[in-house]
């Protein structure tokens, strides 16, 4: 089955640095890759998502790569602010299951 | 549109007692999902409805946790006999069917802490 590794599990930016965290997946059939954002005591809210057949996704300050030969796919924040802090979970899906295989987590500290 | 709610958002209980989740998720989403995520570990899968039907239950730890989602529209997953082990986040997630299936939005989690 699907095994997804994320890295860091912690890390800690300076306002207006960037930040960067990276999954891993196993399972090539994986084609849909979603990020979440969970604030302290808030459900996880879908903040960028990509698939398989785009390398790369931009929304504002966020965006996200995908390197299908490798299996890796990234999250990066520019311009950190401190309402960015949160717990980042990776997670990826293939076409024949439904349910997401996510990522242990990021807990990213943005200092002001 | 309202989103995913479930309720109770906190339960403490004892080993050995029964508790009950409720998870509605968005009117019209006809995936339900379950998941779980204990001491801040990953977000972990327990199964998922498709309508009533179970489509998927190959994360469901042990016959002592039982879904149902009757009618189709909200769902339950009882813990009975709950043990220490169960303590955790429970979340619920729905989407729509057909091609837009991929966006799972979540619901604000069940905090179940078993004594």
């Amino acid at each position: 089955g699907e095994n997804v590794e994320q890295h860091p599990s912690t890390l800690s930016v300076q306002e207006g640095d960037s930040a960067v965290i990276k999954c891993t997946y196993s399972d090539s059939a994986s084609n849909y890759f979603p990020w979440y954002k969970q604030e302290l005591g808030k459900r996880p809210q879908l903040i960028i998502d990509i698939r398989s057949n785009v390398g790369e996704k931009k929304d504002q300050r966020i965006a996200v790569t995908l390197n299908k030969t490798a299996k890796h796919f990234s999250l990066h924040i520019t311009e950190t602010q401190p309402e960015d802090s949160a717990v980042y979970f990776c997670a990826a899906k293939d076409n024949y299951g439904q349910n997401f295989v996510f990522g242990p987590g990021t807990r990213l500290s943005v200092l002001p | 549109e309202a989103g995913v709610t479930q309720f109770p958002s906190h339960s403490v209980i004892e080993k050995g007692q029964t508790v009950t989740l409720r998870c509605d998720p968005i009117s019209g989403h006809d995936n339900l999902y379950w998941y779980r995520r204990v001491m801040g570990k990953e977000i972990k899968f327990l199964l998922h409805f498709v309508k009533e039907s179970k489509q998927d239950e190959s994360g469901m730890p042990n016959n002592r946790f039982l879904a149902e989602r009757t009618g189709g529209t909200y769902s339950t997953l009882k813990v009975q006999p709950a043990e220490l082990e169960d303590s955790g986040v429970y979340f619920c997630a729905s989407s729509r069917q057909g091609a837009s299936t991929d966006t799972q939005y979540f619901g604000p989690g069940t905090r179940l802490t078993v004594l």
